[in-house]
């Protein structure tokens, strides 16, 4: 079975600064994706980034990016410039290849200070 | 293109009741997923629908939760009787078939609190 771990609880960051949310997983399969949502208060789940697991190049969407370390099974989310509106939990997720059920890490609460 | 939406957004029940949950897919949709989202956990996957016909039921309590999707498009999911410890959020989320990456999109969820 997969196991999606989040270490970091609660982090904040300075309005415009960079911050890094942390996540590890456990996996036997070779062939995966992972994903990191966000969900704001109003509990919408939102795909920030995604990364497949054959692709050694890191995933970068505007001011997210990842640091994917497959041999580490290590899947950071960099987010630069932070902004007020990337307030909110945070959640890494797993899947395997060709499955359909997502694994979810535990969450990490961003606070933007202004 | 419309999102997944679910109602009702909030309720409240005395533990022993019955309640309901109600979601629509995005259209053409095929695979529907029902979680339940403990509060400070991430979600849970309670039960997986192919169409109208059921994948993954593995984690849920069948001896209160069931779940329906009978034509393959609306789904509902019920709890009978509730226990203090089924208060959460729950969220319902869509993918389409066929899809290389296996993008869900979920909707708002519904907050149940069970007192």
């Amino acid at each position: 079975a997969q196991t999606v771990t989040q270490s970091q609880p609660e982090m904040s960051v300075q309005e415009a600064e960079t911050v890094t949310l942390s996540c590890t997983y456990d996996t036997s399969e070779s062939d995966y994706y992972l994903f990191w949502y966000k969900q704001p208060p109003s509990r919408q789940m939102i795909l920030v980034i995604r990364q497949e697991a054959y692709k050694q190049q890191n995933a970068t969407e505007n001011r997210f990016s990842v640091n994917f370390q497959k041999a580490a099974k290590s899947f950071s989310l960099k987010i630069s410039d932070s902004q007020l509106g990337d307030a909110a939990m945070y959640f890494c997720a797993f899947i395997q290849s060709g499955g359909s059920r997502l694994t979810f890490g535990e969450g990490t609460q961003l606070t933007v200070n202004p | 293109e419309a999102g997944v939406a679910q109602s009702p957004r909030y309720k409240i029940i005395e533990k022993r009741q019955s309640v309901a949950f109600w979601c629509n897919p995005i259209s053409g949709h095929a695979t529907l997923y029902w979680y339940q989202q403990i509060l400070g956990q991430g979600p849970k996957l309670l039960i997986q629908f192919q169409n109208n016909g059921v994948v993954d039921d593995s984690q849920l309590p069948k001896d209160r939760f069931s779940a329906e999707r009978l034509k393959g498009v609306d789904s509902t999911l019920k709890i009978q009787p509730a226990k203090l410890e089924d208060s959460a959020v729950y969220l319902c989320a869509s993918r389409a078939q066929g899809r290389i990456f296996n993008e869900q999109f979920f909707g708002p969820g519904t907050r149940l609190t069970v007192l």
